[in-house]
């Protein structure tokens, strides 16, 4: 019953750093997305993928880019991170367009 | 385009009283409404939906939600509050066909004995 998997739950960055957060479901879901929560601005989308093999920008995409590796696997690269996107990352999926959708625990970076 | 209005960013509650949790919303045709809880250092999980078939909707842990359309609300309640229930409180209306969600800024829920 592992649902939606995201590596790594915390990192630390610097500056000008990249990285890839890795994010892996088991449902077979056709669509994943991958949101940022801030504080007193709930979850704001960053991009999303409506099917493998296809993906699109969400209201907040600058400094992101995504892949959507295979039907379970959505990756958010960072490839010069800065201070604006210490954030916490949440990525989520769903069957259709319309059904419920399943988030993953999250990943709290810091960009220092 | 569709979005959402949570009123209060924290709501103080004693255990054993009523929970309302006010959200409004702004949609140009009928909305699919969600609302989800997050729990401490946790994912969202969803408490109930409206997709239109009922106004009165039912969700986990006791909540419920009615939808009011000559109020564009869609506010969520618990008859009685346990202290389990303190989380954060978001609602959501769905933006298109691919399954965007719209979230409104959230809603802490504090329980006191």
């Amino acid at each position: 019953n592992a649902g939606v998997t995201q590596t790594p739950k915390f990192q630390v960055l610097k500056t000008g750093q990249s990285m890839t957060l890795q994010c892996a479901q088991d449902m077979n879901h056709n669509s994943m997305y991958w949101y940022r929560q801030d504080p007193g601005m709930g979850l704001r989308l960053i991009y999303y993928s409506a099917s493998e093999g296809t993906t699109d920008k969400g209201e907040v995409p600058n400094g992101y880019n995504v892949s959507r590796l295979n039907k379970r696997e959505f990756s958010l690269r960072l490839e010069s991170a800065a201070p604006s996107q210490t954030s916490v990352y949440f990525c989520a999926s769903s069957e259709t367009g319309d059904s419920e959708a399943f988030f993953g625990q999250g990943t709290r970076l810091t960009v220092v | 385009a569709q979005s959402v209005t949570q009123l209060g960013s924290h709501v103080s509650v004693s255990e054993g009283a009523l929970v309302l949790l006010r959200c409004n919303y702004s949609s140009s045709v009928p909305p699919y409404l969600f609302w989800y809880v997050q729990y401490p250092n946790q994912g969202l999980q969803l408490l109930l939906k409206y997709t239109s078939a009922a106004t009165l909707v039912k969700g986990i842990n006791g909540f419920e939600a009615e939808f009011k359309k000559s109020e564009t609300s869609f506010h969520l309640t618990k008859p009685s509050a346990h202290m389990s229930d303190a989380a954060e409180y978001f609602c959501a209306v769905l933006t298109d066909s691919w399954g965007k969600l719209q979230f409104g800024a959230g809603t802490q829920v504090v329980v006191t004995p």
